[in-house]
């Protein structure tokens, strides 16, 4: 079965300063990757996902995800957060070739320190 | 575009009570999806219907949940009876398809407390 693990409750980054948001994945086959945003009182905005090709995938934002296939990780980075930033991140997986349903993380809250 | 419209955004209830959902996809979007996601947790699909069929609801409460989509576009999830678990987000997305790689769309959700 697929499943998705996101270890942080809860990220602080100072305003400035790099930033990573760590998610694992498990699947029988391949998978398909996605990270999606949720602010407060709004409903979940995708961000990047990963089909194939480049390890390295650019988001809205200036958010990206490096694909990592022996690690099964799907880390997100940024390289300078923002304070706008704050919010609660979901990493999803779905299985290439079962194309069975996404399965999302419980997500991992950003907190941007001014 | 026009997002993904849901109604009410917020709902309470007290326990055995009835209360239904509305959403309206993104116009042209072939697949629908309602997840409910409890606080401190990731969304959880309870149904996925491709224009007006069903193929998914194997998370569904059938005893207590129900759904329809209607002609293909609109769609409404009915709790009958509620308890007192049911209280979460409900939340409503679309994609143009359900398979493969298409990202989903989502709606603000509606927050159901049930007392």
């Amino acid at each position: 079965a697929q499943s998705v693990a996101q270890p942080e409750d809860q990220v602080n980054v100072a305003e400035g300063n790099p930033l990573t948001v760590k998610c694992t994945y498990s699947v029988s086959g391949n998978p398909y990757l996605f990270w999606y945003v949720q602010y407060p009182n709004r409903g979940l905005q995708f961000l990047l996902k990963y089909i194939t090709g480049d390890n390295l995938v650019k988001g809205s934002y200036g958010f990206e995800a490096e694909f990592n296939k022996s690690q099964t990780s799907f880390h997100l980075k940024k390289p300078s957060a923002l304070v706008s930033d704050s919010a609660l991140y979901f990493c999803a997986v779905r299985d290439r070739e079962r194309d069975d349903k996404i399965i999302f993380g419980k997500g991992t809250r950003l907190h941007i320190l001014p | 575009e026009a997002g993904v419209a849901q109604s009410p955004r917020y709902k309470i209830i007290e326990k055995r009570q009835s209360v239904a959902f509305w959403c309206n996809p993104i116009s042209g979007h072939a697949t629908l999806y309602w997840y409910q996601q409890i606080l401190g947790q990731g969304p959880k699909l309870l149904i996925q219907f491709q224009n007006n069929g069903v193929v998914d609801d194997s998370q569904l409460p059938k005893d207590r949940f129900s759904a329809e989509r209607l002609k293909g576009v609109d769609s409404t999830l009915k709790i009958q009876p509620a308890k007192l678990e049911d209280s979460a987000v409900y939340l409503c997305a679309s994609s143009l398809v359900g398979q493969g790689y298409y990202e989903q769309y989502f709606g603000p959700g509606t927050r159901l407390t049930v007392t």
